[in-house]
């Protein structure tokens, strides 16, 4: 199975601030269509997920700019260039290049 | 606009079985994958398993396998997943969600599982 490293596991940041998790795969997620087959969720307390970012650095529609992510085989990043409120929660990677599919551990961002 | 809704959860004793059930609206249901992922009070989500949209393609978690099975009726847009043999630690809120690039995209709001004597 692909194991999906994720860190920090927890992050406090001052509003208006940028901040970064990191999520690494144990063998690359590229197939052979150019695209790498990772997800980044938002999981805010008491909600269901929601998708920020699919196929490595595509953004899902209604995601604020604020959110981009890098991509290049086995290292990921999820940047937010200025941190809001509503950034709370838990942020997960999965990969879907192979089933078993396998999530991150989460990273909680919490507001300084 | 895309709406799921979990429905079947609830208290089950240890060796039990339970169904699941998702009922899905506001998009073409039989085109599209679904998954579902489950998630421990407390703790991070788990894929549990993913289906194609017309029901030859399924695969599952290694904790699950030939525990569960997952299932769907596009006539009725909706979406299973039967669990057998129910352990402790199966005790989760279990989301389905639509796939999109192979990953859930639109989630659910969940429904609780506790297996417990």
């Amino acid at each position: 199975d692909i194991v999906m490293t994720q860190t920090p596991l927890s992050l406090s940041v001052t509003p208006g601030q940028p901040a970064s998790i990191s999520c690494r795969s144990s063998q690359s997620l590229l197939y052979s269509n150019g695209y790498n087959y990772l997800d980044w969720y938002l999981q805010r307390p008491g909600q269901s997920p929601q998708l920020l970012i699919y196929l490595g650095s595509h953004r899902a529609s209604g995601v604020p700019d604020r959110f981009s992510a890098s991509d290049s085989g086995t290292d990921f990043t999820l940047t937010i260039s200025r941190v809001e409120a509503e950034d709370v929660g838990v942020y997960y990677c999965i990969q879907a290049l192979q089933t078993p599919y396998t999530f991150g551990q989460g990273t909680k961002l919490e507001i300084k | 606009q895309v709406h799921l809704v979990e429905s079947g959860g609830g208290v089950v004793q240890p060796g039990r079985s339970l169904r699941l059930s998702c009922a899905a609206s506001g998009f073409t249901f039989s085109i599209f994958g679904m998954h579902w992922v489950r998630q421990a009070p407390g703790k991070g989500l788990e894929w549990v398993a993913v289906m194609d949209n017309d029901g030859p393609n399924k695969y599952y978690g290694e904790s699950v396998r030939g525990r569960f099975t997952i299932s769907r009726d596009n006539s009725k847009n909706t979406l299973y997943l039967d669990m057998n043999n129910l352990r402790a630690d199966d005790t989760a809120v279990y989301y389905c969600a639509r796939s999109a690039n192979r990953a859930p995209d639109q989630w659910g709001q969940g429904t609780l599982v506790t297996v417990s004597s």
